[in-house]
């Protein structure tokens, strides 16, 4: 089955730098990537996503890249802020598959 | 936020007990799914379900147990046979799988065994 890899776990930044967080992927019939965003004590909630026919995708200060052939996607934010402070999940499914792997999460923190 | 909500938010159980968790949505979507959320390990899947009375075991589903009766009620029952209950469960809800596989999570409800 599909194993997704996250990497780093803890990601410190300051105010106004770019954050770079990383997903590897095993299964190469995947073909949708979304990131997921949940602040402290909240839930889950969905920020990016990405399918396999597109290389990037940008959302404002939000952006998500892909490599199909080397199996990794990556999400950008640039000029951080102190509310970007959250866990990151990314996670992979096939379209039209019937569940979504999860990464192990990325915590990112934002100093000011 | 609203749309699938979660009960309770707090949960204690002593050991031997079953308890069962709320999950209801009314986003009239057909597929449920609940995690399990760990400190360092993601969201690992228990259960998941695309149609009434009918569901799938996750990745992780031993000493857990679910039903579909309605389509937008999904429990989930904490078996005694699950040997480290405590966690965050979240459920969460989507559209049948298709071109768009978004999932719109709830609050989630925090068990702890005592």
């Amino acid at each position: 089955g599909e194993n997704v890899e996250q990497h780093p776990s803890t990601l410190s930044v300051q105010e106004g730098d770019s954050a770079v967080i990383k997903c590897t992927y095993s299964d190469s019939a995947s073909n949708y990537f979304p990131w997921y965003k949940q602040e402290l004590g909240k839930r889950p909630q969905l920020i990016i996503d990405i399918r396999s026919n597109v290389g990037e995708k940008k959302d404002q200060r939000i952006a998500v890249t892909l490599n199909k052939t080397a199996k990794h996607f990556s999400l950008h934010i640039t000029e951080t802020q102190p509310e970007d402070s959250a866990v990151y999940f990314c996670a992979a499914s096939k379209l039209g598959g019937n569940k979504l792997v999860f990464g192990a999460g990325t915590i990112l923190r934002v100093k000011s | 936020d609203g749309g699938i909500t979660q009960s309770p938010k707090y949960l204690f159980r002593k050991e031997g007990q079953n308890v069962t968790l709320s999950c209801e949505q009314n986003l009239n979507h057909d597929a449920m799914y609940w995690y399990r959320q760990d400190p360092g390990q993601g969201l690992r899947l228990i259960y998941y379900s695309q149609i009434v009375n009918d569901f799938q075991k996750g990745d992780i589903a031993e000493g857990y147990s679910v039903s579909r009766e309605k389509k937008e009620s999904f429990p989930l029952t904490v078996t005694s046979a699950q040997k480290n209950p405590t966690a965050f469960y979240l459920c969460a809800s989507g559209h049948l799988p298709g071109s768009y596989n978004e999932q719109f999570f709830g609050p989630g409800t925090r068990l702890t065994v005592l």
